[in-house]
């Protein structure tokens, strides 16, 4: 079983729906949660952090933590066509030996759509 | 100016041979990684560095071996590629611990394919 599981998709949505992408995780020392979008052929690009649990809004992205069920979410409002992207949720302990390793989930393709 | 670059962008390649990718960065990082996609996009790091230092070593064959002559550069070189070894290969840089708000930096990948 891998430490991070993520539904790879694909994922198609019509423009403005609201979109739900999630992650689980094994690991209890998982602190830092992030999410990644990664268009075609390029590099992946920080989308939005959390640290332990709660939520985070940046405009159109909410993310969510709950350390307790381990699993965390991202929604997107108002989607839009240039959302159309993979997003990867990573994951990262607080540091010592694990300093700056962070464990990816595989990655949901997602298509919004006009 | 591009923040985080690697060279060559594409590489096509025979098993057997000896290859290296080349990656730098621009932004006064610290800390640089190599990760390496599958076709499924799953990313996996596979190094790190710290001011010149390696710090993570995940369980990667010796076939693979960093080289980072400053903190600005960090090369990969793979010995005897094999055909599972075609992959994307990603490099990324941080101030720090890359976690939370100390953003990692991906450069565009290189793309290697062993034939």
């Amino acid at each position: 079983q891998k430490e991070v599981e993520q539904d790879p998709g694909p994922l198609s949505v019509p423009e403005g729906a609201i979109v739900s992408l999630n992650c689980t995780y094994s690991n209890s020392a998982f602190q830092y949660f992030m999410w990644y979008r990664q268009y075609s052929r390029k590099g992946p690009e920080l989308l939005m952090y959390t640290y332990s649990s709660g939520n985070k809004e940046d405009g159109r992205f909410t993310a969510q933590v709950d350390k307790s069920s381990k699993y965390i979410s991202l929604f997107i409002r108002d989607s839009q066509p240039s959302d159309s992207a993979t997003y990867l949720c990573a994951m990262s302990d607080a540091g010592g030996t694990s300093y700056g390793k962070l464990t990816f989930g595989q990655g949901t393709i997602l298509t919004v759509h006009p | 100016d591009t923040a985080v670059s690697q060279t060559p962008k594409y590489l096509v390649t025979q098993m057997g041979n000896d290859k290296s990718i080349k990656c730098e960065q621009n932004l006064g990082h610290d800390t640089m990684y190599w990760y390496k996609q599958d076709s499924k996009k799953f990313l996996k790091i596979m190094f790190s560095y710290n001011n010149k230092e390696l710090i993570i070593n995940e369980t990667v064959p010796n076939r693979f071996s960093p080289k980072s002559p400053d903190k600005a550069h960090l090369n990969l070189h793979i010995n005897s590629l094999e055909l599972g070894d075609s992959a994307v290969y990603f490099c990324a840089s941080s101030q720090g611990e890359g976690a939370g708000g100390d953003t990692q930096y991906f450069g565009p990948g290189t793309r290697l394919t062993v034939l």
